[in-house]
């Protein structure tokens, strides 16, 4: 039962223009959403989050959107830069402070 | 400034074989957990523990038990190494309460054969 999704594994896109990571949930209770960076052979890193009380949280070129009715979050980059190349997990919070990933999207951009 | 340390990054065990996956955080955080990374399934909670003496299950309990003796330290043991065991582990370290984010160690590239 995996209750956060992210359906595309992978998105490539030109150095300059806009990547979407999309991110899916089922369980209503999560308050909290962040998005995380991973490089090989290293940990995730963390990038960006949101409360459940917001809509958009922005961070330089980083932004998440939140569409609580939908339970549905995505991540925003503009402009995309080659070492932006990494894996990026969704993560959600539930009651327990436990948090729950998404299988992740390998995001590519060309130069 | 050493964050969330993991040892040992890499280890090959024989089936049936014990081992205990050893993290250590110093940035005096209640919430601890163990993760494990496989290819297509993201990072899948094992344990956590939400201070010393309490730990819990998540969504992949079997085959592993936890302790949490301190407040630094979370191991991880591998009772009885199973192939379904070969995995890359995360620990992470949090703050118990508020908006906060997880921080996760180097991870430890574990092979049972």
């Amino acid at each position: 039962d995996q209750q956060v999704k992210q359906n595309s594994p992978s998105l490539s896109v030109q150095e300059g223009r806009i990547s979407i990571l999309n991110c899916d949930y089922t369980n209503s209770m999560f308050d909290y959403f962040l998005w995380y960076k991973k490089y090989p052979a290293e940990g995730p890193t963390f990038l960006i989050s949101i409360s459940s009380i917001k809509d958009k949280n922005e961070d330089g070129r980083f932004t998440v959107f939140l569409n609580k009715s939908a339970k549905h979050l995505s991540l925003h980059i503009v402009p995309s830069q080659p070492g932006d190349s990494a894996v990026y997990f969704c993560a959600a919070r539930g009651n327990n402070n436990d948090m729950r990933f998404g299988a992740g999207t390998r995001l590519t951009v060309k130069p | 400034n050493a964050g969330v340390t993991q040892t040992p990054k890499f280890q090959v065990l024989k089936t049936g074989q014990s081992m205990t996956l050893q993290c250590a955080q110093d940035m005096n955080h209640e919430y601890m957990s163990w993760y494990r990374q496989d290819p297509g399934m993201g990072l899948r909670l094992i344990h956590y523990s939400v201070g010393a003496g309490i730990t819990d299950q998540g969504e992949v309990p079997n085959g592993y038990n936890v302790s949490r003796s301190t407040t630094e330290d979370f191991p991880l043991r591998l009772l009885s190494a199973a192939p379904s065991q070969t995995s890359v582990y995360f620990c992470a370290s949090s703050r118990r309460t508020g908006f906060t984010e997880a921080f996760f160690g180097q991870g430890t590239r574990l092979t049972v054969v």
